[in-house]
Formats: C-alpha cells, sequence, structure tokens
C-alpha cells in the first residue's frame, strides 16, 4: 500500500521566493495534517483538514503560509515569501477521523532550506 | 503552554535490557495516547497506542501503560534491541478538545548499545 506522499523531498530556496511543498494522503483517509519539525519546538501542527475542510489553521506561524486541498487526494502548503526561519522539516500526515482516538500516518517529510 | 511533555530528551540502555520511556500530560480531556518512533531523514512511524478506557496495551516487544491518575504513559521496550534506536514521540488528542489532532511531546532519543 502507497503511504503518505510528499514532494519535493528536499528544496534549496533563497530568501523572498515562494515554497510549495505537496501531499498525498493515503487513498481513503478523511483527515490530513501538517506538521512542522525544527529544533526549538518539535513537532507543531500547522494545520488540519477533515474531508477536506479546514479545521484548524491556528498553528501557521503568519499569513506568508498558506494550505489547500482541494480534493481528497491533494495538498499544498505555501509559504510566500520565503524567509530563512522557514528553514524545517515539513511533514504531511493522513489518518481516518473517529470518535474513539485517531492514528494518523506521516510522509517522509520535506527537508526546506531557505538561504 | 506544552501540554504533553517528554522529560528526557535522551536515554541510553544495552541490547537485551528493558527501555521505559515516560510522558506526562496536562490536559485532563485527553483520551487516546499514541507513540511514534522516527529515524533520522524519515518520518514517525506509529508504533503503539492506547485508549483512555485501558491502562495496558500489547504489542510483541512493546508496551504501553496508562496511569489516567497520574496523567502518566509509558513505553516499555522488552528486550531492546539496536534497532530500536531511534527518536520516540509520545502523541495524545482527545475529541473533546481537539477533534482528530494529535499533541505531541518533544521526544526522547533512544540508543541501544550493543
Amino acid at each position: 500500500d502507497a503511504g503518505v506522499i510528499q514532494s519535493p523531498r528536499h528544496e534549496v530556496t533563497e530568501m523572498g521566493q515562494e515554497v510549495t511543498l505537496r501531499c498525498k494522503p493515503i487513498s481513503g483517509h478523511n483527515s490530513l495534517f501538517w506538521y512542522r519539525q525544527t529544533m526549538m519546538r518539535g513537532l507543531e501542527l500547522l494545520i488540519y483538514f477533515n474531508n477536506n475542510v479546514p479545521i484548524d489553521d491556528s498553528g501557521m506561524p503568519e499569513d506568508r503560509f498558506s494550505a489547500k486541498m482541494p480534493n481528497a487526494s491533494f495538498s499544498t502548503l505555501k509559504i510566500q515569501p520565503s524567509e530563512p526561519r522557514d528553514s524545517a522539516v515539513y511533514f504531511c500526515a493522513s489518518g481516518w477521523r473517529r470518535f474513539s482516538g485517531n492514528t494518523i500516518y506521516f510522509g517522509e517529510g520535506s527537508w526546506l532550506t531557505v538561504v | 503552554d506544552q501540554q504533553v511533555k517528554q522529560n528526557s530528551p535522551s536515554l541510553s540502555v544495552q541490547e537485551g535490557r528493558i527501555s521505559i520511556l515516560n510522558c506526562d500530560y496536562t490536559n485532563s480531556m485527553f483520551d487516546y495516547f499514541l507513540w511514534y518512533k522516527k529515524y533520522p531523514a524519515e518520518g514517525p512511524t506509529f508504533l503503539i497506542s492506547i485508549s483512555s478506557i485501558k491502562d495496558k496495551n500489547e504489542d510483541g516487544r512493546f508496551t504501553v501503560f496508562l496511569n489516567k491518575s497520574a496523567k502518566h504513559l509509558s513505553l516499555h521496550i522488552v528486550p531492546s534491541q539496536p534497532g530500536d534506536s531511534a527518536v520516540y514521540f509520545c502523541a495524545a488528542s482527545g475529541e473533546e478538545t481537539s477533534g482528530s489532532r494529535l499533541t505531541f511531546g518533544e521526544g526522547t532519543q533512544l540508543t541501544v548499545n550493543p
């Protein structure tokens, strides 16, 4: 079975450029999450979607960050303009939301370096 | 406000011995807890979970214990193997407070020495 697929795996970009990270969740899952991992803050949730609808975007650091989920099989996280402090690993995860708990499965991550 | 805390950033054990990783939480509305393992340059992988209606869940060498009154959970790995060396994250969720989102601890680096 295909897991969560993220692209690109690695991205190096110059400050001020637009960055778009992509995610294909596991087929059949109805929840999708974007996490960011940094040394200082560990794994922090940026935004999550249920049935393609954004539910909680309180973790999005500022207006430079935006996320979309146009359909059940695709999501993007966009940073415009990018800054060096955005350098981190960005993980996408998906799961099946149910009342009694939610196990989510992560992609391999997109390693972003902004210089 | 760190609702899930792993106070030990690192743990080192000998191969064959027991590894015990600890996690504390503050939100009493959390009702589902998970452990993830992460190798360098890979995404976290789901390891084991436990619902708040239980106090123990076992899967092979891995056992998770939940003490609701103390708001504490632990992961036991017996026997530990060098391949278990990784960062372990505990996570928690609660339908009432956060829906399907998971709140993660900071992680504990486990090193199993041959």
